[in-house]
């Protein structure tokens, strides 16, 4: 079984502060990794994913997330944060087929003017 | 990327009463799709795999009597809650593999339910 940890429940930053939200997962097998971002009282939306290949992954709005195998690590990064990026992130990690998910607990940044 | 829908966006309802939420594939077909409930300030919960043609798969501690949930197509699901009780409040959310490859998962914007 796969497991997900999200060691920030809470991050405040002022506005463009960089950033970085902690993931750590624990799995037996190979998996995916997973950032969605949520806004309120709305669905999840994918930030970027880790399927295979290169470690350092980009995706939409600026986020970049490295894999790092032997920490265990998926951590979610941005070099300059905006008053909109403000919502809850989630970690997720699935097995090889992609079916199931398993989510982190979730991390609310929160951008500060 | 794939689009999927839930339907109602929001409901209230009464104690007692059931409330049924639809989860549809817009532009794609899915022998399963997964439910999600998200308690509030919380991660989301995974409660049961919905399989096209066969009965769903319940997550352990999630009560099938209770949620009901029926893949009638491959591109609809639908979660009933019996019986709801205001405990039941919650924001469900549904999720369906893209079909592209097989590693990735389409969200639904949610239901956020509301039992007096």
């Amino acid at each position: 079984a796969q497991s997900v940890t999200q060691l920030d429940s809470q991050v405040p930053v002022f506005e463009e502060a960089p950033v970085e939200l902690r993931c750590n997962y624990s799995s037996s097998v190979s998996v995916y990794l997973f950032w969605y971002v949520q806004y309120p009282n709305q669905g999840l939306q994918l930030l970027l994913k880790y399927l295979s290949g290169s470690t350092l992954v980009k995706g939409i709005n600026g986020f970049e997330a490295e894999f790092n195998k032997s920490q265990t690590s998926f951590h979610l990064r941005k070099p300059s944060v905006h008053i909109s990026d403000t919502a809850e992130y989630f970690c997720a990690v699935s097995d090889n087929t992609g079916n199931q998910f398993y989510f982190g607990t979730g991390t609310s940044l929160t951008v500060i003017p | 990327g794939a689009v999927v829908s839930q339907h109602p966006s929001r409901v209230i309802c009464k104690s007692g009463t059931s409330v049924k939420i639809e989860c549809r594939s817009l532009d794609f077909q899915a022998t399963t799709m997964f439910w999600y409930r998200q308690f509030p300030k919380k991660s989301l919960m995974l409660m049961a795999t919905s399989n096209e043609g066969s009965k769903a798969t319940y997550e352990q501690g999630v009560e099938k009597d209770k949620f009901l949930i029926n893949h009638a197509s491959l591109t609809l699901s639908t979660l009933t809650v019996t019986s709801a009780h205001p405990e039941d409040s919650s924001f469900y959310i549904c999720s369906g593999p893209s079909g592209e490859g097989i590693n990735e998962q389409f969200f639904g914007p949610g239901t956020r339910l509301t039992v007096l």
